[in-house]
């Protein structure tokens, strides 16, 4: 089974919907992530978690929410979507020691038409 | 602010060498990462070289640090089909949050 795991791996919607993009995992970190990809761009940081009561803002927070349920999940939320938020998310993990090795799921394609 | 930055694409043939190149900004980080994404999937840690290093080598991989020209490469030896993918370089915030700068990602085919 997958440390990381994301839901929806794929999903379509249309402006203005809410949505919600999920991460669980089981590695027991306690620092989670969620990134957005776009070709060309890279992955650039939405938000971040370093424990339960922790939550920060990223390059890119703006049209976005989080929520950190437990310390093993983290949900992503759009509250009203937009076509520019179409793009390849990723939920990621690290231990928050020493080395910060990133330990990332399988990713959501959201696609807003 | 931060900017890692990396060539797009990256064209070989198999059985040759690939290098992998990327320039950072902040002399200043901790740890160099490279990550690998293949088609449909998440990103995986490839290799990682700390700031105190020059050279790190791991079978058929080699990272090259230069830390004077803030430059940072990834070569591979007898590329594969296989080693077909995204390559991203990253750092670390150096401020001490322990976020994360990719690079844009190089797209690696390799030719058969």
């Amino acid at each position: 089974d997958a440390d990381v795991t994301q839901t929806p791996r794929n999903r379509i919607t249309k402006t203005g919907k809410r949505i919600m993009l999920e991460c669980s995992q089981t590695k027991g970190h306690d620092r989670m992530y969620w990134y957005r990809q776009d070709p060309g761009l890279g992955l650039r940081l939405i938000y971040y978690s370093f424990d339960v009561k922790d939550i920060n803002k990223g390059e890119i927070s703006d049209g976005y929410s989080v929520s950190r349920q437990a310390q093993a999940k983290f949900s992503l939320s759009l509250e009203s979507a937009i076509p520019n938020q179409t793009a390849l998310y990723f939920c990621a993990t690290s231990s928050g020691q020493g080395n910060e090795k990133l330990f990332f799921g399988s990713g959501t394609q959201l696609s807003v038409l | 602010g931060e900017d890692v930055e990396q060539s797009l694409f990256l064209s070989v043939r198999e059985g040759d060498s690939s290098v992998i190149n990327c320039t950072y900004t902040d002399s200043s980080s901790t740890y160099l990462y490279w990550y690998k994404q293949e088609p449909g999937a998440g990103l995986q840690l490839l290799t990682y070289i700390f700031s105190n290093m020059d050279m790190k080598q791991d079978q058929r991989l080699t990272v090259l640090l230069n830390k004077k020209d803030k430059h940072l490469s990834l070569r591979i030896a007898d590329t594969q089909t296989g080693d077909s993918a995204i390559y991203f370089c990253a750092e670390i915030d150096p401020s001490g949050t322990y976020k994360y700068i990719f690079g844009t990602g190089t797209r690696l085919k390799v030719l058969a």
